[in-house]
């Protein structure tokens, strides 16, 4: 079964500043997706960024982007900017050409105003 | 609906006692999950649905869980005798299509169970 590694429990950035995620996982798939979501305290989790196994190109959404490493089976989540709204639980998650979805324990980011 | 609908939000029950929660997913989203989120830990996949079909239910911790999509639409998680280790925040989410595309999972608020 494919595993989702988030190895940073906790992380803080100031106001403004770039802060990144990592995420590694492992798999003997070649075609797969990946994905950030989001879970503030209200539980209910949205998507972040996505990211497709085959295209070399590291996806990029506003303040969002990734460092998409498929050699070495990473995935970081940066955030550019950062701002108090982006305090949150952060989860990485790898969806299978099952359709099945693997996710990470979280990263708790707080943002320090 | 607008998104991802669970009933209810808050459930206490005792130990031993019988729950159902229920999930009205996006209209149209052929696929629905069931995950198992325990506090500071991510989610845990519990189910899979294709329709009415269940798919995978490898997650299922035991035969006490039961869930169903009988008309494809809404699905509802039982849990018989409920146990302490049962307390969890009980996530579900659907997604668009069943074939291979691009769709990611939206979720619901969740149902936290608490068993005393």
């Amino acid at each position: 079964a494919q595993t989702v590694t988030q190895s940073q429990p906790e992380m803080s950035v100031q106001e403004a500043e770039t802060v990144t995620l990592s995420c590694t996982y492992d798999t003997s798939e070649s075609d797969y997706y990946l994905f950030w979501y989001k879970q503030p305290p209200s539980r209910q989790m949205i998507l972040v960024i996505r990211q497709e196994a085959y295209k070399q190109q590291n996806a990029t959404e506003n303040r969002f982007s990734v460092n998409f490493q498929k050699a070495a089976k990473s995935f970081s989540l940066k955030i550019s900017d950062s701002q108090l709204g982006d305090a949150a639980m952060y989860f990485c998650a790898y969806r299978s050409t099952g359709n099945q979805f693997y996710f990470g324990t979280g990263t708790s980011l707080t943002v320090i105003p | 609906g607008a998104g991802v609908s669970q009933s209810p939000r808050y459930k206490v029950a005792k130990r031993g006692q019988d729950v159902a929660l229920r999930c009205d997913p996006i209209s149209g989203h052929v696929s629905l999950f069931w995950y198992q989120q325990a506090l500071g830990q991510g989610p845990e996949f519990l189910t899979y649905f294709q329709n009415e079909a269940q798919l995978d239910k490898s997650g299922l911790p035991s035969d006490r869980f039961f869930a169903e999509r009988p008309e494809g639409s809404v699905s509802t998680l039982k849990i018989q005798r409920t146990q302490q280790e049962d307390s969890a925040v009980y996530l579900c989410a659907s997604s668009l299509r069943r074939t291979w595309d691009t769709g990611e999972l939206f979720f619901g608020e969740g149902s936290r169970l608490t068993v005393l």
